[in-house]
């Protein structure tokens, strides 16, 4: 079935480049995305991607998608300490819905 | 402003009872959901529905049942059959060209 994995935890110094990493097993996703969820509130869409780009870019989000081995990543430039969340992948199925992965937890250290 | 609204933001309940969370939104799109999460966890589909009248059970459907009388509610009711209720409740929309989707601010149910 299909399945999501990401990497539990990620620890960078503010300032520094962080990239979080996720696998994926549905080949037919159309769109991929990257979610943000801070302390007791609801996941935020910070950026999706199409999955006949290889990149996208955001300000300081890069997105980069490798089709082949299905692996998807964010990479966060100049990472602040608001940075600091849980960060979910995501992808589009045929019926509509999202697989979500567990979740990064990114901790940026001052 | 759009957006998605959940209330409440905490629930506590006895055991056995059940309860109903509400989820509204005005961004006017068809497909509604709801997900479940637990601590450290990812997010699991409780049910979802594409069009109003119409729902399908997720991957946890068993003690929840949900309605879709109009297009903006999508409420969920937590029965006395589900054995592990406690948890973090969150409703999401979709209906943009990506079909992304957007979330509620969750509800906190703790049932004591």
């Amino acid at each position: 079935g299909e399945d999501v994995e990401q990497s539990l935890f990620l620890s960078v110094r503010e300032g520094d480049s962080s990239v979080i990493n996720c696998t994926y097993t549905d080949s037919s996703s159309t769109y991929l995305y990257w979610y943000k969820q801070e302390p007791g509130a609801g996941l935020q869409l910070l950026t999706y991607i199409f999955s006949n780009m290889d990149m996208k870019q955001d300000q300081r989000l890069t997105v980069l998608l490798n089709k082949k081995d299905k692996h998807l990543s964010l990479r966060i430039a100049d990472t602040q300490t608001g940075d600091s969340a849980i960060y979910f992948c995501a992808e589009s199925i045929y019926t509509g819905k999202l697989i979500f992965g567990q979740g990064t937890t990114l901790q940026v250290k001052p | 402003d759009g957006g998605i609204t959940q209330s409440p933001k905490y629930l506590f309940r006895k055991e056995g009872q059940n309860v109903t969370l509400s989820c509204e939104q005005n961004l006017n799109h068809d497909a509604m959901y709801w997900y479940r999460q637990d601590p450290g966890q990812g997010l699991r589909l409780i049910y979802y529905s594409q069009i109003v009248n119409d729902f399908q059970k997720g991957d946890i459907a068993e003690g929840y049942s949900v309605s879709r009388e109009k297009k903006e509610s999508f409420p969920l009711t937590v029965t006395s059959a589900q054995k592990n209720p406690t948890a973090f409740y969150l409703c999401a929309s979709s209906g943009g060209l990506a079909n992304e989707q957007f979330f509620g601010p969750g509800t906190r149910l703790t049932v004591l």
